[in-house]
């Protein structure tokens, strides 16, 4: 069974600040790999989605990274600002006869003025 | 506006009353699932659908119930709800599993 792990599960940095989230999974045979991000009590939002053939996505200040092989994914945000606080989810799709997607359980971030 | 709707988003209920909790997609998406979060365990998948009256089990689906009648809707019914059904609740659609995710801005349940 796909289990996804992120790490750190907690992330407190000053404003201005590169950093890295790292997801893994357990099972390479994987359609895609999504990044999600949630504020409190609200839902998700999708941030980048990435193809098992594909080894990176970028967007704005994001950029994610995949390495299917190792079972691996970077999620790096550069100059991070206040607005960029909120929980970070990875997921990862499946499918041989079903389809669903696992998700990780995710990295809280803080950034600090 | 492209959007994932639910309905409620907020209930409180007592066990045993049946309830049903809607999404709608705006989007034409053959693919819609359920899943639910709970503190220290994630988000889980409950049920998901490929298209219209195609329905499977995710993760988690005991003491859930689906149906897809049209490719629009896809409520989430509880026949008969208990306490560790305590939890908040997102529908999501896309246009296949390979695709991009669209979720819903969530219910949170509390049965009592």
């Amino acid at each position: 069974k796909q289990e996804v792990t992120q790490i750190p599960a907690a992330l407190s940095v000053p404003e201005g600040e590169n950093l890295v989230l790292n997801c893994s999974f357990t099972d390479s045979a994987i359609y895609n790999l999504q990044w999600f991000r949630q504020d409190p009590g609200k839902g998700l939002t999708s941030l980048l989605l990435i193809q098992s053939s594909q080894r990176e996505q970028t967007s704005g200040r994001l950029n994610a990274s995949l390495d299917k092989s190792s079972g691996r994914s970077t999620l790096y945000i550069a100059a991070s600002q206040p607005g960029d606080s909120a929980t970070y989810l990875c997921a990862v799709s499946v499918g041989s006869g079903y389809s669903t997607l696992t998700f990780g359980k995710g990295t809280m971030l803080l950034v600090s003025p | 506006e492209a959007q994932v709707t639910q309905n409620p988003r907020y209930l409180i209920t007592v066990t045993g009353k049946k309830l049903t909790v809607t999404c709608s997609q705006n989007m034409n998406h053959e693919y819609m699932s359920w899943y639910r979060q709970d503190p220290g365990l994630g988000l889980r998948q409950i049920y998901y659908s490929m298209n219209v009256e195609v329905t499977d089990k995710g993760d988690v689906p005991e003491g859930y119930k689906v149906s897809r009648k049209e490719k629009r809707n896809f409520p989430l019914i509880l026949e008969s709800p208990s306490p560790n059904q305590t939890s908040l609740y997102f529908c999501a659609s896309s246009p296949g599993i390979i695709y991009e995710q669209y979720f819903g801005p969530g219910t949170r349940l509390t049965v009592t």
